[in-house]
């Protein structure tokens, strides 16, 4: 398993457009977390899912932004009307099934810049 | 509410050096979870230790180690005899469960930068 990818690893938009971004977990692990990085800060959580039920969102997730996980395997963001303020580094994580409070995965992440 | 400080935002030292990232956090939680994570240009945070709240024993992994002190709700981290290839960001962060959900509150992060 290469570890959890996310595409694109880049993306410029401008201002009103929407956006989607994916995120394929490691196989097998069915707990998956989106944390949105923004520039000289930590990650901050996003949403979760445990399969394809999303579990969580934080008031952080504005009704501009929307997940999915469908079939339990590979997720989505979507953010629509993009707005500058939504420039950041949005990761994915995901876990093993069955073994709590262990490490999370991380993937390389996208890098939004809204133009 | 939990919440992760690092007090430090950038640390520059020379080769060969010794530092320790700081780490303070709150919790309400009589069960939790510390994790180290470090952040390379590439962007992808790689775990570095998971502590839990009931193990107060200090871990030494190669040049890194870290120093779990309950009674003053710190978690830092040593790196000996530091080498370039350590400059990255550090990031501390602190893990309870809430609504069965493992999620990580993450502390600012520190720069460390390693100059030859």
């Amino acid at each position: 398993d290469t570890g959890v990818s996310q595409n694109p690893r880049h993306k410029i938009t401008k201002r009103g457009q929407n956006v989607t971004f994916r995120c394929d977990p490691i196989s097998e692990h069915n707990r998956l977390y989106w944390y949105r990085q923004t520039l000289g800060q930590g990650p901050e959580f996003l949403t979760y899912f445990q399969n394809e039920a999303q579990l969580e969102k934080s008031r952080l997730l504005s009704d501009r932004f929307s997940a999915e996980r469908p079939k339990g395997s590979f997720s989505t963001l979507e953010i629509q009307r993009t707005e500058q303020g939504d420039s950041a580094m949005y990761l994915c994580a995901s876990i093993p099934k069955w073994i709590m409070n262990t490490e999370a995965f991380f993937g390389q992440g996208t890098r939004l810049t809204v133009v | 509410a939990q919440k992760v400080t690092q007090a430090q935002t950038e640390i520059s030292v020379v080769e060969k050096e010794d530092v320790t990232l700081d780490c303070v956090y709150e919790t309400r939680d009589t069960t939790y979870y510390l994790f180290w994570y470090k952040q390379p240009p590439s962007g992808e945070l790689v775990f570095l230790i998971r502590r839990n709240s009931f193990d107060e024993q200090n871990e030494i992994s190669g040049r890194y180690s870290w120093n779990f002190q309950k009674s003053t709700s710190s978690f830092n981290f040593t790196i000996t005899a530091s080498q370039v290839v350590d400059s990255a960001v550090y990031f501390c962060a602190l893990s309870g469960l809430i609504q069965g959900a493992q999620k990580l509150v993450f502390g600012q992060g520190t720069r460390l930068t390693i100059n030859p």
